[in-house]
């Protein structure tokens, strides 16, 4: 089945200590991205990655890192979360190219951070 | 970065048809018009896009207009099922592939 996994679900912690979120697709899609989901701002892009080795910044890039070292695999870092970095997230794959039909979401990963 | 206007909220009575406004003034020729919708706690799931012509498919059709500065998210029937929030974004060519959702528009299906 296609789809797009990302891990943990649910995850709370507590300030300064790093955690990864992982988003994996079995889609073989060169594109991915990482959005974040607050109540009245509706859906922000924090990183996307045309490619392996190519990532660029979305609109909310601050205090968050990425990689993409595999195709199947975009994870989401955060260094050092702060209790602004509490949101839900999203990973979302396409093929790549300009018109690359539907972008396929995970179920979405709910950070509290304390 | 092109960016859509949408209405924050609208309401339909159940197996009534519901149109669903964008309005993209800044797009670009390459530019295609994505749709997508998200069921409370889910993920957003694709609906629907097109470049220039009108497009249909088993869940909805999207009417383009001629200037294609707006576009029109078509429901023939509306479900309580389709109760959910309608993201319209560009997406396209060139050197970014930023996408850039917005907070789209609430539909809320009475039975």
């Amino acid at each position: 089945e296609a789809q797009v996994t990302q891990n943990p679900r649910y995850l709370i912690t507590v300030t300064g200590k790093k955690l990864t979120v992982t988003c994996s697709q079995n889609m073989n899609h060169e594109y991915m991205s990482w959005y974040r989901q607050d109540p009245g701002l509706g859906l922000r892009q924090i990183y996307y990655s045309m490619n392996v080795e190519v990532t660029d910044k979305g609109d909310v890039p601050e205090g968050y890192k990425v990689s993409r070292k595999e195709k199947r695999n975009f994870p989401l870092i955060l260094e050092s979360p702060s209790p602004n970095q509490t949101s839900l997230y999203f990973c979302a794959s396409s093929l790549g190219g300009v018109n690359t039909g539907e972008l396929f979401f995970g179920e979405g990963s709910r950070l509290t951070v304390l | 970065d092109a960016k859509t206007t949408q209405p924050n909220s609208m309401e339909s009575n159940e197996e009534e048809p519901v149109h669903l406004p964008c309005n993209h003034s800044t797009i670009s020729g390459t530019d295609y018009i994505h749709w997508y919708r998200q069921l409370p706690s889910q993920g957003p799931e694709y609906v629907i896009h097109g470049l220039t012509s009108n497009v249909n498919n088993r869940m909805a059709s999207l009417a383009i207009a001629e200037d294609r500065k707006s576009s029109t998210l078509i429901l023939h029937r509306a479900t309580l099922r389709d109760a959910a929030v309608y993201y319209c974004i560009l997406r396209g060519g060139g050197a970014t592939n930023k996408l850039i959702f917005g907070t789209g528009t609430l539909l809320a299906v009475q039975p």
